[in-house]
């Protein structure tokens, strides 16, 4: 089992570019969820899935959109890439006694 | 107010002394509550979760909710420099978990 899986590790992008982060899990989990990390703020939620087909926004979803391909995976997309959201992106997905398990994080800079 | 603080840290203390790590909370709907331990540039990880109060028990690891006060506490007895870490507590309601900033630990040999 690999878990929680994310692409790309590290990132580097220009103002106003676009990317997509990839996530997929393989426990046959429902929910799954985006975070991001700062310094000093914690984890903070930016979009969550509480099962394939569905997507509700989180405390921070603005300038981000995304989409549940699948029960395996839940990709988060930045349209228009500000320096603000230079951070380390969370997956996570979370089995029925809503346990979360963690990929190992897209380390984003925007330049 | 954030609705979980918890104190950034440093907290430096030697090889196999008593850790104490605590986080306060401001939402009384909170339905049970966790701690995750997150090693340097890696996701976080579930160390112990527990729905009431009073005390929880795993090896050298013990979490402690009081919700007459709000407050959570894990303790790490006997520690070890693989404890260094960052120690983040959460608390769930509804459908999300709200996080604190976490701790970091460092536990010098």
């Amino acid at each position: 089992n690999a878990g929680v899986t994310q692409t790309p590790k590290f990132q580097v992008l220009k103002t106003g570019q676009s990317m997509t982060l990839q996530c997929a899990q393989d426990m046959n989990h429902n929910s799954m969820y985006w975070y991001r990390q700062d310094p000093g703020m914690g984890l903070r939620l930016i979009y969550y899935s509480a099962s394939e087909g569905t997507t509700d926004k989180g405390e921070v979803p603005n300038g981000y959109n995304v989409s549940r391909l699948n029960k395996r995976e839940f990709s988060l997309r930045l349209e228009s890439a500000a320096p603000s959201q230079t951070s380390v992106y969370f997956c996570a997905s979370s089995d029925p006694q809503e346990t979360q398990y963690f990929g190992p994080g897209t380390r984003l800079l925007v330049l | 107010q954030k609705e979980v603080e918890q104190d950034p840290g440093p907290l430096s203390v030697p090889e196999g002394a008593i850790v104490s790590l605590n986080c306060t909370y401001s939402n009384s709907a909170f339905q049970y509550f966790m701690w995750y331990r997150q090693y340097s540039r890696k996701g976080p990880e579930l160390l112990m979760y527990t729905y009431s109060s009073g005390n929880k028990e795993d090896g050298r690891f013990t979490a402690q909710v009081d919700k007459s006060s709000k407050y959570i506490s894990l303790f790490i007895r006997d520690s070890q420099p693989s404890d260094s870490a960052t120690y983040l507590c959460a608390g769930r309601s509804n459908y999300q978990l709200i996080w604190g900033a976490g701790t970091k630990l460092i536990i010098k040999p």
